[in-house]
């Protein structure tokens, strides 16, 4: 059974640093390309950032470039969301994601920036 | 960057009526196009993948089609359970993004 299993979140105050984890298991996390979006509260889905599955290819949405990094160890078969700069706006609940005809979504964690 | 625009924002429909939710890609995306459904709580579940194939284990009333840079997901025969909000995404070219959800209730 494939699962996605995120930690991590809580709250942080504006201007700090935060790291997400994404646990992978029940498939062969090194064969596929993985994917961090959020939903703000009450809001609709936004993707975040994007990397392959060598980390070759790297993407973000403009709203984090620059402050958010995605990484991952394929030996630990985890997926990574280094957050800095935090800012309210960021405030969310984050989901890693495996796309594809077999489409496969943590349960997602909840960052909160605020003072 | 890619636009998706999505409607209607909302839709309230009866049972047993055909529902259809549209998205608008502001330029070519091909078939890059998934259809979601999110239920409140819960995390989205795919419906459609590749502008039309149906996803495992969806129900055969929903279906997807294209026309053009035009993307639609139908509903035959509504049920209770197809309530919640229906989003769609284009990952044919990075940014990523969702159009701004449809949220469907009944009437």
């Amino acid at each position: 059974e494939v699962q996605l299993v995120e930690s991590g979140g809580g709250l942080v105050q504006p201007g700090r640093s935060l790291k997400l984890s994404c646990l992978a298991s029940g498939f062969t996390f090194s064969n596929y390309g993985m994917n961090w979006i959020r939903q703000a509260p009450g809001k609709g889905l936004e993707w975040v950032a994007s990397i392959s599955s060598s980390s070759s290819y790297i993407y973000y949405a403009d709203t984090v470039k620059g402050r958010f990094t995605i990484s991952r160890d394929n030996a630990k078969n985890t997926l990574y969301l280094q957050m800095t700069s935090l800012r309210s706006e960021d405030t969310a609940l984050y989901y890693c994601a495996r796309h594809g005809a077999k489409d496969y979504w943590g349960q997602g964690v909840m960052v909160t920036v605020s003072s | 960057d890619i636009q998706m625009t999505q409607s209607p924002a909302s839709l309230s429909a009866s049972l047993e009526e055909i529902v259809t939710i549209t998205c608008q890609a502001s330029q070519d995306i091909g078939n890059y196009l998934s259809w979601y459904q999110q239920k409140p709580g819960k995390s989205p579940q795919l419906l459609i993948h590749s502008a039309t194939s149906l996803a495992d284990g969806v129900p055969s009333r929903f279906s997807g089609s294209r026309s053009g840079t035009q993307y639609s997901l139908k509903i035959n025969r509504l049920q209770v359970e197809d309530t919640g909000i229906y989003y769609c995404l284009q990952h044919y070219s990075a940014p990523y993004t969702f159009g701004a959800g449809t949220k469907l209730e009944l009437k």
